[in-house]
């Protein structure tokens, strides 16, 4: 089974720019998530996807930060404009439903603000 | 708000003695813990997943209990290559919280 994809691994850019980053998840799971994780701490959910709908966007700073999931599968997240603190690896997981299954994790993309 | 803390940051061990991670929670209506392990670069392995205080679970020199208020995570006879960062999340809802994770180091 092929696990989460992402892409790219790792992004440098100076603050004020934008970026977006891409995830395949586990084919057949329905739940996607974006988690911001800093160097250092555990990872921070910043939205979750059911098919293709938002269910939790609580933490998502929504002036900079968006995320699609066109179709149920693929997703992005973009953050415009970038600020310094938004440096954090990025990962994407997936699970077959929301409640109490685990979720898998992709390798993540590592971006840094200049 | 859900929180959960982990202890201790950092372990380090020689190869074969065993010890205990540590991670308290705090949060209404507790659906699940997990725990995972992330080695550098790489995204968090799935391990265990506890339901109900008293739940035990083992895999190879890990095991992981779950009481009311905390969750320990076992390693016996730890070999260099468990080395790694050892988080642990909460589910009450549809959402995880995952602790600050605890780093191990096992020296050969």
């Amino acid at each position: 089974e092929a696990g989460v994809a992402q892409s790219p691994r790792y992004k440098i850019i100076e603050k004020r720019q934008s970026v977006a980053f891409w995830c395949n998840p586990i084919s057949g799971h329905a739940t996607l998530y974006w988690y911001q994780q800093i160097l250092g701490q555990g990872p921070k959910l910043l939205i979750q996807f059911q098919n293709n709908g938002v269910v939790d966007d609580s933490q998502l700073p929504k002036d900079r930060f968006s995320a699609e999931r066109l179709k149920g599968v693929d997703s992005t997240l973009k953050i415009q404009p970038a600020k310094l603190e938004d440096s954090a690896v990025y990962l994407c997981a997936s699970s077959v439903s929301p409640f109490n299954q685990p979720q898998h994790f992709g390798d993540g993309t590592r971006l840094s603000i200049l | 708000e859900d929180q959960v803390t982990q202890s201790p940051e950092a372990l380090r061990l020689q190869e074969g003695e065993s010890s205990s991670l540590n991670c308290s929670y705090t949060v209404s209506g507790l659906r699940g813990l997990f725990w995972y392990r992330q080695d550098p670069g790489k995204g968090p392995e799935f391990l265990f997943t506890l339901y109900s205080a008293g739940e035990e679970k083992e895999k190879e020199r890990l095991k992981a209990t779950l009481t009311k208020k905390e969750s320990f995570l076992h390693i016996t006879a730890p070999k260099p290559e468990d080395s790694a960062t050892y988080l642990c999340a909460v589910s009450a809802g549809n959402m995880l919280t995952f602790g600050g994770g605890t780093r191990l180091m096992v020296k050969p």
